[in-house]
């Protein structure tokens, strides 16, 4: 069955250090990758995707995500945290068949340290 | 700019009671989504519909039904409401990428 992981529940850095959020899926074959943030009372913002092609992919507010199959894994990254960070971040995968039908983490959240 | 938007923010019920989450695009996308979040799970599927009347289950569809009469509206219908449908829903709509509206936190006594 396809899922889903994302190992880390909770990652604590300080502002102005870097951020390395982790997931991996299984699926057969390479799916639609995303990274959604959930800040506090709202709903999800995508960050990023990656259907094909370059396997570095931009997001936005400076968000960056690599996809390397052979770890079937898609983890983001950020250079420098800002405290606005603080949120939950949802990794999910599409089959390539029925891309509208994400399957997500169950999420990390991040702490910021001021 | 693209919205999605539900009816309520926090919703407190009783076991046994109609329970109707609206939700509203206005993007005039094809497919539409009823999600539930709970912590440690992420999200989960509950139902997804595809066109107007058209309809599939997801991944946890018990104990609820979906209504799709409009392009723009889709409602998700717990039907006899109970404790453990206490949880966060959210709604969204796509084409290709996924727009979420601001949830609904539902609480039921």
């Amino acid at each position: 069955a396809q899922s889903v992981t994302q190992p880390d529940i909770h990652i604590t850095v300080s502002e102005g250090a870097s951020l390395e959020l982790r997931c991996n899926y299984s699926y057969g074959a390479t799916p639609y990758l995303f990274w959604y943030v959930q800040s506090p009372g709202q709903g999800l913002q995508l960050l990023l995707k990656y259907f094909s092609g370059d396997t570095l992919v931009q997001g936005i507010k400076g968000f960056e995500a690599e996809f390397k199959r052979s770890q079937s894994s898609f983890n983001l990254r950020k250079p420098s945290v800002h405290w606005s960070d603080a949120a939950e971040y949802f990794c999910a995968v599409a089959p390539m068949d029925s891309s509208y039908k994400l399957i997500f983490g169950s999420g990390t959240r991040l702490l910021v340290r001021p | 700019d693209v919205k999605v938007t539900q009816s309520s923010r926090y919703l407190v019920k009783r076991t046994g009671e109609k329970v109707f989450l609206e939700c509203v695009q206005d993007m005039d996308h094809e497919n539409m989504f009823w999600y539930r979040q709970d912590p440690g799970l992420g999200l989960r599927l509950i139902y997804f519909s595809y066109d107007v009347k058209m309809k599939e289950k997801g991944d946890i569809p018990e104990g609820y039904s979906v209504s799709r009469e409009k392009k723009e509206r889709f409602s998700l219908i717990l039907e006899s409401a109970s404790t453990n449908q206490t949880s966060m829903y959210l709604c969204a709509s796509s084409f290709g990428e996924q727009f979420f509206g601001p949830g609904t936190r539902l609480t039921v006594l």
